[in-house]
């Protein structure tokens, strides 16, 4: 089955400076790749996706690029602030996300201010 | 527009007592999925339901772990003769309708402690 590897495990970085964390997965097929945001009591919360057929997505200070030939992708986020401290899971799905999401086991993110 | 709603938030059990899980996904989302996290560790699929069907149930334990999704009410995760490595956060998310370009949204989770 398919397994998700998520670097680093921690990431302090400080308050304006951008992040960024990566992750690779193991089964080609995989075609859909989210990003949650999970803060302390919460559930994950989905801040952005990006599928197989596009290399790279953003949405304001986030994006995520994708290389599928080395089967990694990554988030970016940049002018950190203290909001985004909170711990990020990365995915991936073979069935466009219609199947059961594999996760990273996840980034703890502190941003220092 | 409600999100995903889990309840109970938290719930105690002693070993060998059955443990109920209830999730209602997001109006309009016929599709179920449920996962389970251990501390410092990211989620793990569990089973994957729309109404009256269990689609996947791969990563569900074969022994004491059920789920329903019954065509009136919330889904269940059921538990039973429950052990202390049951302990964990259970997450339910929901999608409208188990096709690609549907994102899971997830619920606040149900916090399980087995004394």
């Amino acid at each position: 089955g398919e397994n998700v590897e998520q670097h680093p495990s921690t990431l302090s970085v400080q308050e304006g400076d951008s992040a960024v964390i990566k992750c690779t997965y193991s089964d080609s097929a995989s075609n859909y790749f989210p990003w949650y945001k999970q803060e302390l009591g919460k559930g994950p919360q989905l801040i952005i996706d990006i599928r197989s057929n596009v290399g790279e997505k953003k949405d304001q200070r986030i994006a995520v690029t994708l290389n599928k030939t080395a089967k990694h992708f990554s988030l970016h986020i940049t002018e950190t602030q203290p909001e985004d401290s909170a711990v990020y899971f990365c995915a991936a799905s073979i069935g466009g996300g219609a199947d059961g999401l594999t996760f990273g086991k996840g980034t703890h993110l502190i941003i220092q201010p | 527009n409600a999100g995903v709603m889990q309840n109970p938030r938290h719930l105690v059990r002693r070993r060998g007592q059955e443990a109920r899980l209830r999730c209602s996904p997001m109006k309009g989302h016929s599709h179920v999925y449920w996962y389970r996290q251990l501390p410092e560790e990211g989620l793990k699929f569990m089973v994957y339901l729309q109404k009256e069907n269990i689609i996947d149930e791969s990563g569900m334990p074969k022994e004491r772990f059920s789920a329903e999704f019954p065509k009136e009410g919330p889904s269940i995760l059921r538990i039973q003769q429950v052990v202390r490595g049951d302990s964990a956060a259970y997450f339910c998310a929901s999608s409208p309708l188990g096709r690609s370009n549907q994102p899971q949204h997830f619920g606040d989770g149900t916090r399980l402690s087995i004394l």
